[in-house]
């Protein structure tokens, strides 16, 4: 149990139609991280959020873009759903941004487009 | 840029045998390096994760890896492996020092099965 909880656990959309996936950050942690894991593969880095802020970004096109709240909770959105973008979405979180912090990722909101 | 080369896809093994999972990496800047767990249907968990400092890091679950610069290497090991062992692991590096910004670049992972 990491304290990361993410929201919903399984989705499905329709191509072309937009999505948002929520994260509740562990207590006190001030920075979101939010990776694409497809099937088969390891998780990779979509972009990070630190006070608010994009501190941080993959090679993920402009369509998927975030938020992160004063509480520090975070969204992930995604329009003009492609069928590629089907995959398991972690959201991790840290204290600070700082590489070699220790962060600490949710169970995945899985999202299947049809 | 950095990359991970987790140099086997699937690792079957005999309970109580000992286990090696090996784990290549590329960068041209000093790297912090990670290993991760993954159980079915769960989220990441780390198992531990190398700095600095003394290149044997021993981590939870009894697991251990040896950083090794000269051949740019992570393997993870564990001298006697449980069926509850059986998960996905990830190997991941991060830029050192990179202060600002903080991602993680992972392998494609090593599957390792623990048969009884």
């Amino acid at each position: 149990e990491t304290g990361v909880t993410q929201s919903p656990t399984h989705l499905i959309k329709t191509r072309g139609q937009q999505v948002t996936l929520r994260c509740s950050s562990q207590s006190g942690h001030n920075t979101v991280s939010w990776y694409q894991q497809a099937l088969g593969q390891g998780p990779q880095f979509i972009f990070q959020y630190y006070r608010e802020e994009e501190n941080g970004r993959g090679n993920f096109p402009p369509r998927f873009s975030g938020l992160q709240f004063p509480n520090y909770s975070s969204e992930l959105n995604v329009n003009a759903l492609e069928l590629d973008d089907s995959a398991l979405y972690l959201c991790a979180s840290s204290l600070g941004a700082a590489s070699g912090n220790t962060i600490y990722f949710g169970e995945g909101s899985w999202l299947t487009v049809v | 840029a950095q990359s991970v080369t987790q140099l086997d896809s699937q690792v079957p093994v005999f309970e109580e045998a000992p286990v090696e999972l090996r784990c290549n990496y590329s960068s041209s800047v000093s790297v912090y390096l990670f290993w991760y767990v993954q159980y079915p249907n769960q989220g990441l968990q780390l198992l531990l994760k190398y700095l600095s400092g003394s290149t044997l890091v021993k981590g939870i679950n009894g697991f251990e890896a040896e950083f090794n610069k000269s051949q740019t290497s992570f393997h993870l090991r564990k001298p006697s492996v449980h069926i509850s062992d059986t998960a996905e692991y990830f190997c991941a590096v991060s830029r050192d020092g990179g202060g600002s910004n903080y991602k993680l670049t992972f392998g494609k992972g090593t599957l390792l099965t623990v048969n009884p």
